[in-house]
């Protein structure tokens, strides 16, 4: 089976613009939802399919996809955004769904 | 509202059982593939089950096959994980989510409950 690969941690100062990626073979057939997880929370969904937002998520969220890299964009980042990002996607060879490990962010 | 609530998370033995479920609320349950995901303490989200319209697709991780089983129950809308020969590394929070509507895809989660948590010691 196939596994989705994220940086543990990245930072960003506040007001900037940060990108957090998920990579795996199977992004070459299904695009990554992302999820935004704050501490002792359930996930949320922020970005799912090609580049779509669920209501309420604030439009400085965006996803795009390029080859076997799928990735999460905040346009000026809030220090509520400081939580776990995890993608996920579909196994490309069986019906399994995959989780990357989860990015911590950090806003400075 | 869309509400889903698990419950029956506890202490077990290693070698135990134990049986968790997840009371959908909000929607029309049978309309909707349903998955099971758990978190280890201070881990990321790993992905155990899957459980299509019916009981006729059910998937799972390598992790749990032949271990855990997943069911539901439309008329009473809940969902279940019947969970066997636990080990301590099974010790996690359990969550139950609910793919997001007109997506086609049953991975995205848009609905997620609260957890329930499972921890397996002697």
């Amino acid at each position: 089976s196939s596994e989705l690969t994220q940086d543990p941690a990245v930072s960003v100062a506040l007001g900037q613009t940060v990108g957090i990626t998920c990579q795996g073979d199977s992004l070459r057939s299904f695009y990554a939802s992302w999820y935004q997880q704050k501490p002792g929370q359930a996930p949320v969904l922020v970005i799912y399919g090609k580049n779509n937002r669920p209501s309420g998520i604030p439009d400085r969220f965006s996803g795009s996809r390029s080859g076997l890299t799928a990735s999460l964009t905040i346009t000026g980042a809030q220090a509520e955004d400081e939580a776990v990002y995890y993608c996920n996607s579909r196994d490309y060879s069986s019906n399994h769904v995959l989780f990357g490990g989860g990015t911590k962010l950090t806003v400075l | 509202e869309v509400q889903l609530v698990e419950s029956g998370g506890g202490l077990v033995q290693p070698g135990g059982s134990l049986r968790l479920s997840c009371a959908a609320s909000g929607f029309t349950f049978s309309d909707f593939e349903m998955n099971w995901v758990r978190q280890a303490p201070g881990k990321g989200l790993e992905w155990i089950s899957y459980i299509g319209f019916s009981t006729s697709s059910i998937y799972y991780a390598d992790s749990v096959k032949g271990r855990f089983t997943s069911s539901r129950d439309n008329a009473g809308n809940t969902l279940y994980l019947q969970m066997s020969s636990l080990r301590v590394e099974d010790t996690a929070v359990y969550f139950c989510a609910r793919p997001k509507a007109g997506t086609g895809s049953y991975y995205t989660f848009d609905y997620w409950g609260q957890g329930t948590l499972v921890t397996v010691s002697s």
